[in-house]
């Protein structure tokens, strides 16, 4: 089964910009999360969507929004791009089974450079 | 809100030995899954190893294994025959099991630097 899949794995913006990423989850799941990940802050929670619907939201502005497909397939978009938005951003998915629901399986993330 | 310590910015172990990540995490719920993931210098999070917290048994998958101490909340990672596969950054997560896995998803620790002296 093919792993969860991120599309572009990089990425340069410029201050203003605005971005979109891509996270395919493997075939199957319906839940999909997204995850900033920097040196000063490590990983922090963005948020969570299941069934095209945002089931749980972090603690980021309002820049940072997602949506999710009926295929599953899920986008984020940063708005106004801002240098401290230069990061590693991770998609993962988890499966229906109740028994491991909870579990995360990752892509191999987008780098965003943000100039 | 839940939060996942790791004590260890880095540790070093040799080849073959035997290594143990520390983690510990605060929280009032009484149900949860913790969990350790590694992420290579590819980057890629790839999970390790799975612990629910109602289970009293320890977690093992191959050479990882965990040391699970719920009262002392307490969930350390213990990584036999070391090879150079293993170096890696180690994060502790911690994840709610309420409905809906609660408003945080993963809880992440920073993670310990793991290297593997040959």
């Amino acid at each position: 089964k093919a792993g969860v899949t991120q599309t572009p794995r990089y990425l340069i913006k410029t201050r203003g910009q605005q971005v979109t990423l891509s996270c395919s989850p493997i075939s199957g799941h319906r839940s999909v999360s997204w995850y900033q990940q920097t040196p000063g802050q490590g990983l922090q929670f963005l948020f969570e969507y299941f069934s095209e619907t945002q089931r749980n939201k972090g603690n980021f502005p309002g820049r940072f929004s997602g949506r999710q497909f009926s295929n599953s397939r899920s986008e984020m978009n940063v708005s106004t791009l801002e240098l401290g938005d230069s990061a590693l951003y991770l998609c993962a998915s988890s499966p229906l089974d109740p028994s491991r629901q909870e579990t995360q399986y990752f892509g191999p993330g987008t780098r965003l450079l943000v100039l | 809100a839940q939060t996942v310590t790791q004590s260890q910015p880095e540790m070093s172990v040799q080849e073959a030995e035997t290594v143990t990540l520390s983690c510990t995490y605060d929280t009032s719920e009484s149900d949860y899954y913790l969990f350790w993931y590694k992420q290579p210098p590819s980057r890629q999070m790839i999970l390790v190893i799975r612990q629910e917290a109602y289970k009293q048994q320890n977690a093992t998958e191959n050479r990882f294994s965990v040391n699970f101490q719920k009262a002392a909340k307490s969930f350390s990672l213990k990584i036999s025959d070391s090879q150079l596969g293993d170096a890696a950054m180690y994060f502790c997560a911690y994840r709610s099991a309420e409905t809906g896995g609660g408003a945080d998803g993963l809880t992440f620790g920073k993670g310990t630097h793991l290297i593997i002296q040959p």
